[in-house]
């Protein structure tokens, strides 16, 4: 069975760069599946971070473009978020997860969450 | 704001049926296909519904999805207090070339 992980800070200057990095286990990341982060700010609803097809392309929210990078590691079977120039207002849990195999660019596996805060 | 509006809260009794609607324009729901994530509290939304009505594996029968137009639909039958939970359509947006998502729908089970 698919699993995810999400790791890295849970705490992050404001200015300074988030890192996280999704562990995929229990399947191949260079299966053809394409892979995605999404986030989740206290009490809100669910925003789409950005989208790394299994083509190598990227895809990321227009709000976040400029901040954002997106990055796959196939020898470690993971990939990985970066933004830039992080605000109070990046604060989130972060997730990561697979795209399935339908038309509508649903997500089908998630991992559990991780909780970042921007503080100084 | 959101491009795809959800209620906010939906509530029925247990055993009854609700459902709760995903409104957008040609440049989302129109044109492409619609999934429903089930978030429940403290967990990671689950994917309950893609391809506008098809189920993944496990997903009981009482969660069904349509859309007509540029507005989408998620139906709940038998109502459980394991169904409370936030509610997340979602789908492609040609204009913005990404995902959006509704701004979710609180179900409450009375």
């Amino acid at each position: 069975q698919l699993q995810l992980q999400e790791s890295g800070p849970g705490l992050v200057k404001p200015s300074q760069t988030l890192s996280l990095t999704c562990t995929v286990s229990g399947g191949s990341i260079s299966g053809g599946s394409s892979w995605g982060w999404i986030r989740q700010p206290p009490g809100k609803g669910l925003e789409w971070i950005g989208t790394i097809w299994h083509s190598g392309s990227t895809y990321y929210n227009p709000s976040l473009k400029s901040r954002v990078t997106i990055s796959i590691d196939r020898s470690k079977n993971q990939f990985s978020l970066d933004l830039d120039s992080v605000t109070a207002a990046d604060t989130a849990v972060y997730y990561c997860a697979k795209v399935g195999g339908g038309f509508s660019n649903e997500f089908d596996s998630w991992g559990q969450g991780t909780l970042v805060a921007v503080s100084s | 704001q959101s491009l795809l509006t959800q209620p906010p809260s939906v509530s029925a009794a247990p055993g009854q049926m609700i459902t709760i609607s995903c409104s957008g324009s040609s440049s989302n729901i129109g044109n492409n296909y619609v999934c429903w994530y089930q978030q429940l509290p403290g967990t990671a939304p689950k994917l309950l519904i893609y391809d506008d009505h098809k189920r993944p594996s496990g997903i009981p029968d009482r969660f069904s999805g349509s859309k007509s137009d540029a507005s989408a639909t998620l139906a709940i039958t038998g109502l459980q207090t394991g169904d409370e939970a936030d509610y997340f359509c979602a789908t492609w947006d040609s204009s913005l070339h990404g995902v959006v998502f509704g701004g979710g729908t609180t179900v409450t089970v009375l």
